[in-house]
């Protein structure tokens, strides 16, 4: 079936630096990418919609300026987190929906955990 | 508002069947999934729903009704591995999923 692969699986930075996760669909191409963000015990929240070749769409509540989202191609979404801090520590994951497919499975990446020191 | 309502929590007995409902309201319907996660990982794709009735998948089955705002997903001789969170995710007239906040199932021997 069709993979999604985030990178990295895992990071740990100082407060203050960025950090970029890629998401690449595999062997499908995707003009929609979804970011998400799930804290302890809670459910994911969706942070942005990422639109290949245009501005991503931000959730409520997202700073569009600390969350860079760039979608690039059609196999490529990355989630820039500028300036972390530990409060953004957090597991981010990825999602695509295959653009032949008409309103098909959401295919999701195997997340990133972010922890910031 | 947009509200997915699903149980926090549920137990069942290995070997058994059980039924984790969840209902829904959103703006506009572009179908209904269903994921299972288990803890540290991504969610997994169990099942999609776009029509009303019953779509069956081997041991897992979803069943979704439009007008009731309403889908449950069925779980059919229990395993072990079969312990995770089940979450149910409708997307809505922007095609944005929006997220239940997931049904934890503890199965017991």
């Amino acid at each position: 079936g069709a993979v999604v692969s985030q990178h990295p699986s895992w990071v740990i930075c100082k407060s203050g630096t960025s950090v970029k996760i890629e998401c690449r669909s595999l062997d499908f191409q995707a003009t929609t990418m979804f970011w998400y963000r799930q804290f302890p015990k809670q459910s994911l929240m969706l942070m942005a919609t990422s639109n290949e070749g245009s501005k991503a769409t931000y959730e409520q509540g997202v700073e569009k300026d600390k969350f860079l989202i760039n979608h690039a191609s059609l196999t490529l979404s990355t989630l820039t987190v500028t300036s972390a801090h530990p409060e953004d520590s957090s597991f981010y994951i990825c999602s695509a929906r295959d653009l032949e497919e008409e309103a098909g499975e959401l295919f999701f990446g195997e997340g990133s955990r972010l922890t910031v020191l | 508002g947009q509200n997915i309502d699903q149980p926090t929590e549920m137990t069942a007995t290995e070997g058994a069947i059980v039924q984790i409902n969840c209902t829904y309201q959103t703006s506009g319907f572009n179908g209904l999934f269903w994921y299972q996660q288990h803890a540290g990982e991504a969610p997994t794709f169990l099942s999609y729903n776009v029509l009303d009735g019953l779509e069956e998948k081997g041991r897992f089955s979803s069943f979704l009704s439009r007008s009731k705002g309403y889908s449950y997903l069925l779980l059919k001789e229990l395993q072990m591995k079969d312990s995770a969170s089940y979450l149910c995710a409708v997307v809505d007239s922007n095609y944005q999923l929006i997220w239940g906040a997931g049904t934890k199932l503890i199965i017991k021997p």
